[in-house]
């Protein structure tokens, strides 16, 4: 099974901090890296996604930063505010076989007010 | 535009009943998939269809979990029969073909006593 390590667990940062999520993969076959927001009782949403031909990608406040070489990717939310409050997941989508995503397993942040 | 549409939102079973689970995915969305979501973890991929077809099964507990999609459109997803390890959120989601974005239901929570 491909592996997705994600971290950190849990993170809480001050409002108006910068909140920074770490993934890594484990092999070279993916071509979409993707991060989701999911609130509770709701399914994953799409935040911001990467494309490996290009080492960041900015969305309002939200940041991709892709480092092919060492086969990690982070998120960072600049400016956090109480409603970024939410579990973050990053995802590989594989381009071997069949296209199919693998997620981390999530980070837990809260924004203090 | 409407989004996944899964029902029911929450179920509870005892061990050894059978449940199902229903999603309609966005309309002219061709690729459909199912995962499974355990707390505290990141969405694991069960079954993906194209079309009516299944494209990977490789991670679907086959001796109790079987899923179909009849005519391309809506999605069945069963467990007969259930253990307490079953428990967990399934997430229908659906992208229009296997390499563009996926978008989420809201899930269906399962607990199984």
């Amino acid at each position: 099974q491909q592996q997705v390590k994600q971290s950190p667990q849990s993170l809480i940062v001050q409002k108006g901090g910068i909140s920074i999520i770490n993934c890594a993969y484990e092999n070279t076959a993916f071509d979409y890296f993707p991060w989701y927001q999911q609130f509770p009782g709701k399914g994953p949403a799409l935040l911001i996604a990467i494309r490996p031909d290009v080492s960041e990608k900015k969305e309002g406040r939200f940041t991709i930063s892709f480092n092919k070489s060492a086969k990690q990717f982070s998120l960072h939310i600049m400016d956090s505010q109480p409603g970024d409050s939410a579990t973050y997941f990053c995802a590989v989508r594989t381009t071997s076989g069949t296209y199919k995503y693998i997620f981390g397993t999530g980070t837990r942040l809260k924004v203090l007010a | 535009e409407a989004g996944v549409a899964q029902s029911p939102r929450y179920k509870i079973i005892e061990k050894r009943q059978s449940v199902a689970f229903w999603c309609n995915p966005i309309s002219g969305h061709a690729t459909l998939y199912w995962y499974q979501q355990i707390l505290g973890q990141g969405p694991k991929l069960l079954i993906q269809f194209q079309n009516n077809g299944v494209v990977d099964d490789s991670q679907l507990p086959k001796d109790r979990f079987s899923a179909e999609r009849l005519k391309g459109v809506d999605s069945t997803l069963k467990i007969q029969p259930a253990k307490l390890e079953d428990s967990a959120v399934y997430l229908c989601a659906s992208a229009q073909s296997v390499n563009t974005e996926a978008f989420f239901g809201q899930g269906t929570r399962l607990t199984v006593v």
